[in-house]
């Protein structure tokens, strides 16, 4: 299966910890994106890499939020010192370069901070 | 902040019957697409149509968009209970990168 891979699937944390999730895209996209979806909302968008380079971030991402995508392939989003309303599913998508394309999803990893 | 309203919220139908959802949206869009969630699972691709478009089709899927009343429909003939779903509509932007702003989704049950 080549499809958008996300690990781990779930993570349960203490309010206060780091997390750290990852995104293994298709490997001939270059567009990658992170969304955060809560219950009975959909998905907003976090943050878009066109290869390497960062190039659009939203105001959900606060400076706890970070994401790399070091060599334009898999990515990574971590949340530093994690409060309770961090609590949601944080799902990767990934899209080949040329026009606008459909945006293929991971299944998320889905987030519970006690 | 979401821009397309999903139209019902819910919607609960049987087998064979069809299901029509709608989507407004507020700011201007180089196009819309449709896609399915089933339940604690990633979001999949459905139908894109783009503003120079009114009507397309694939399968059992119609979809419409009304530009200048800023709306789409979806509609889905003879549903099948594994069509049971959340339904999200998301538009991308006129000018910029290619994010989309999903709406809230419309939950669908067909019952057997």
């Amino acid at each position: 299966d080549t499809g958008v891979s996300q690990n781990p699937r779930h993570k349960i944390t203490k309010r206060g910890q780091n997390v750290t999730f990852r995104c293994d895209p298709i490997s001939e996209h270059n567009r990658l994106y992170w969304y955060r979806q809560t219950l009975g909302q959909g998905p907003e968008f976090l943050t878009y890499f066109q290869n390497e380079a960062q190039l659009e971030k939203s105001r959900l991402l606060s400076d706890r939020f970070s994401a790399e995508r070091p060599k334009g392939s898999f990515s990574t989003l971590e949340i530093q010192r994690t409060e309770q309303g961090d609590s949601a599913m944080y799902l990767c998508a990934s899209s080949p370069r040329a026009g606008d394309q459909p945006q293929h999803f991971g299944d998320g990893t889905r987030l519970s901070i006690l | 902040s979401q821009q397309g309203e999903e139209d019902p919220q819910a919607l609960s139908i049987q087998e064979g019957e069809n299901a029509t959802m709608n989507c407004s949206y507020k700011t201007s869009i180089n196009n819309l697409q449709w896609y399915r969630q089933n339940s604690g699972r990633g979001l999949v691709h459905l139908i894109l149509i783009r503003s120079n478009e009114r009507e397309k089709h694939s399968g059992r899927l119609r979809v419409t968009l009304d530009t200048s009343k800023k709306s789409s429909s979806l509609l889905i003939t003879a549903s099948r209970a594994a069509d049971t779903a959340s339904y999200f509509c998301a538009t991308g932007p006129n000018s910029g990168y290619s994010t989309l702003t999903f709406g809230k989704g419309t939950m669908l049950l067909v019952s057997p």
